[in-house]
């Protein structure tokens, strides 16, 4: 089955800077890549996808790059500010297992005012 | 105001004892799943369903039970045989057609074991 992982675990940053989380696939079946926040004690919410015949995304100061043939993908989050603290999931959705997600194991994020 | 509703947010449980977690969606969503949440581990999948009365084992059913019989609910029941059941549990939906990518998730409910 598809197995993802997700680095780094912890990542902090002054206000301002940018972050970036990486994650990784296994499965080339997979074709549906989605970012998720998790605030605490509430439920994920997806911030941006990306699908497999593109190779970059933006959405204002969030944006996610795709390399199929290396089998990974990641979430580029510019200016940060104090809001933006959360962990961060990505998934991966193979084409081939009906409406199965495998996410990574998470991100927390902390913008340092 | 449309959404996936979980409920309840905090759950105890005693040794022995099974309990039910509620999950209602009144998106019109065909797909509903339940997830796991343990710190480090991300989201793991217990069950699925895409229609109502059909629902699939995900990774980690051993010790829980769910039922479909109304499209807008997805109740998950934890079972005396889950031997660690403390746990934060995530219910999700997606819509029909060319959305059906995009997961909605509830608020949660935390477990917690007496």
């Amino acid at each position: 089955g598809e197995n993802v992982e997700q680095h780094p675990s912890t990542l902090s940053v002054q206000e301002g800077d940018s972050a970036v989380i990486k994650c990784t696939y296994s499965d080339s079946a997979s074709n549906y890549f989605p970012w998720y926040k998790q605030e605490l004690g509430k439920g994920p919410q997806l911030i941006i996808d990306i699908r497999s015949n593109v190779g970059e995304k933006k959405d204002q100061r969030i944006a996610v790059t795709l390399n199929k043939t290396a089998k990974h993908f990641s979430l580029h989050i510019t200016e940060t500010q104090p809001e933006d603290s959360a962990v961060y999931f990505c998934a991966a959705k193979p084409s081939n297992t009906g409406n199965q997600f495998y996410f990574g194991t998470g991100t927390s994020l902390t913008v340092i005012p | 105001d449309g959404g996936i509703t979980q409920s309840p947010k905090y759950l105890f449980r005693k040794e022995g004892q099974n309990v039910t977690l509620s999950c209602e969606q009144n998106l019109n969503h065909d797909a509903m799943y339940w997830y796991r949440q343990d710190p480090g581990q991300g989201l793991r999948l217990i069950y699925y369903s895409q229609i109502v009365n059909d629902f699939q084992k995900g990774d980690i059913a051993e010790g829980y039970s769910v039922s479909r019989e109304k499209k807008e609910s997805f109740p998950l029941t934890v079972t005396s045989a889950q031997k660690n059941p403390t746990a934060f549990y995530l219910c999700a939906s997606t819509p029909p057609g060319t959305g059906k990518n995009i997961q909605y998730f509830g608020a949660g409910t935390r477990l917690s074991v007496l």
